[in-house]
């Protein structure tokens, strides 16, 4: 199967810095890619879909100027968490579209706010 | 907005138990995955379905579009099969993100 990288895979942050998540795809081009979070015990829940060149779609309750998105390549798309506070602490995945109905995850990046 | 409920929420079997999960969904989908979650939280993907049946070694997954219901089995289950098992729609299309179940938490026991 395709292969989808996130870095980093675990971070701790002290409450007010920013954090950046990449999420690549390394064997295959994607024009979309889906950013989903996963609270303890919760089902995961998609964020914002990541259009390249254009502006993300965020989901509603989804605060676009907190969790910023940018994708900038067809094989990279980057989250960044602003002003983080202990509320952000969560799971992040990200998968990428390869084609129709075809997603492939990312291995995740467990974020930790201080 | 599609619901997806899948059951049971947790389960426990002796290896070498048949295991059935089960997965429902409120609205018409493109495509239904059956996905597995691993303690560290990596995702991989099992099938994806949009009608019929699919196998993979000892794993089977089943649609039934009319019913809005899918399957997925475990035959002969082993230890390393415990991990989380998630159901997750595609509405529409299929470009767009996916809408996921809460969840099996699956434990085999030796």
């Amino acid at each position: 199967g395709a292969v989808v990288s996130q870095h980093p895979s675990r971070v701790i942050c002290k409450s007010g810095t920013s954090v950046k998540i990449e999420c690549r795809s390394l064997d295959f081009q994607a024009t979309t890619m889906f950013w989903y979070r996963q609270f303890p015990k919760q089902s995961l829940m998609l964020m914002a879909t990541s259009n390249e060149g254009s502006k993300a779609t965020y989901e509603q309750g989804v605060e676009k100027d907190k969790f910023l998105i940018n994708h900038a390549s067809l094989t990279l798309s980057t989250l960044t968490v602003t002003s983080a506070h202990p509320e952000d602490s969560s799971f992040y995945i990200c998968s990428a579209l390869r084609a129709v109905n075809e997603q492939f995850f990312g291995p995740g990046t467990r974020l930790t706010v201080l | 907005k599609n619901e997806v409920e899948q059951s049971p929420q947790n389960l426990t079997a002796q290896e070498g138990e048949f295991i059935t999960i089960n997965c429902s969904y409120s609205v018409g989908i493109s495509a239904l995955h059956w996905l597995q979650q691993h303690p560290g939280g990596g995702i991989v993907s099992l099938f994806m379905l949009s009608s019929g049946k699919k196998k993979h070694g000892r794993l089977i997954a089943t649609i039934n579009i009319q019913e809005k219901h899918s399957s997925l089995h475990i035959t002969a289950s082993h230890p390393r099969d415990s991990a989380v098992y998630i159901c997750a729609v595609n509405p529409g299309g299929g470009a767009d993100g996916l809408t996921f179940g809460k969840g099996t938490h699956l434990i085999i026991q030796p």
